[in-house]
C-alpha cells in the first residue's frame, strides 16, 4: 500500500484558516468514510483531532473540522492559534482491511 | 481513563527479533468494539502503521512488514504484544501502541496512544 499524499509544509498567520489535504485513492479514502487526523507535536505521541472524516473527539476544539471529495480528503483548522503549531498526518482504512498514514504536513503559524 | 504503556528492548541487534509490550489500565482489552495497534516512527519521519488485533483475535498487518511481524493478546494480562523479525537498522524508530475503532467505534480512529519507546537497531 502506498503512504497517502499530503503537502509537506502549510503556514498562516494567527486568526487566519489553513487547509491540509490528503490524496489516495479509491481503495482507501475515496472508499470508505474513514479517514483520520492526527495532530503530533514535537516528542510527543499523536493525538486523535478528526475520525469518520469530519467527526471530532470529545475535547477537541470545533476550529479543526473535517471533510472529503471523492478520493482527497481534507483538515480545516480555522482562527489559527499559535499551539496549532504541529505536524499534522492523516490516515485512511483500506481495501485490505488496514491502515495507511500520510506522510505528515507541516504546519507553521507565522 | 485507559491509559497504554510501551515497554520491551530499547537495543537490539540486526538480524534478531525485536519485542515489545502494551500494557492496558484502566480499562479491559477485551472490550469488544476497538482494535489494537502499534504505530511506528523512524527518527525525523512520519507515522507508519504497522498492524493490529482485533477484539476477535483477527490480525491486520502492513503488507511491507507482514512477512516479519506478529501481533498478540494476552488477555490474562491485559496487554498485547509486537514482534518484528530479521531486523535492521531501518527498523530503529520509536513504536507506540494505540487504542482504535473498528468501524462502528471511532470508525478506525486511534484515540489512546502509549508515550512510545524507542528502539535502536545496532550491533
Amino acid at each position: 500500500q502506498s503512504a497517502l499524499t499530503q503537502p509537506a509544509s502549510v503556514s498562516g498567520s494567527p486568526g487566519q484558516s489553513i487547509t491540509i489535504s490528503c490524496t489516495g485513492t479509491s481503495s482507501d479514502v475515496g472508499g470508505y468514510n474513514y479517514v483520520s487526523w492526527y495532530q503530533q507535536h514535537p516528542g510527543k505521541a499523536p493525538k486523535l483531532m478528526i475520525y469518520e472524516v469530519s467527526n471530532r473527539p470529545s475535547g477537541v476544539s470545533n476550529r479543526f473540522s473535517g471533510s472529503k471529495s471523492g478520493n482527497t480528503a481534507s483538515l480545516t483548522i480555522s482562527g489559527l492559534q499559535a499551539e496549532d503549531e504541529a505536524d499534522y498526518y492523516c490516515s485512511s482504512y483500506t481495501s485490505s482491511s488496514t491502515q495507511v498514514f500520510g506522510g505528515g504536513t507541516k504546519l507553521t503559524v507565522l | 481513563q485507559l491509559q497504554l504503556q510501551e515497554s520491551g528492548s530499547g537495543l537490539v541487534k540486526p538480524s534478531q527479533t525485536l519485542s515489545l509490550t502494551c500494557a492496558v489500565s484502566g480499562g479491559s482489552i477485551s472490550s469488544g468494539g476497538y482494535s489494537w495497534s502499534w504505530i511506528r516512527q523512524p527518527p525525523g519521519k512520519g507515522l507508519e502503521w504497522i498492524g493490529y488485533i482485533y477484539h476477535s483475535g483477527s490480525t491486520y498487518y502492513n503488507p511491507s512488514l507482514k512477512s516479519r511481524v506478529t501481533i498478540s493478546v494476552d488477555r490474562s494480562k491485559n496487554q498485547f504484544s509486537l514482534k518484528l523479525s530479521s531486523v535492521t537498522a531501518a527498523d530503529t524508530a520509536v513504536y507506540y501502541c494505540a487504542r482504535g475503532g473498528t468501524g462502528t467505534t471511532l470508525g478506525y480512529g486511534m484515540d489512546v496512544w502509549g508515550q512510545g519507546t524507542t528502539v535502536t537497531v545496532s550491533s
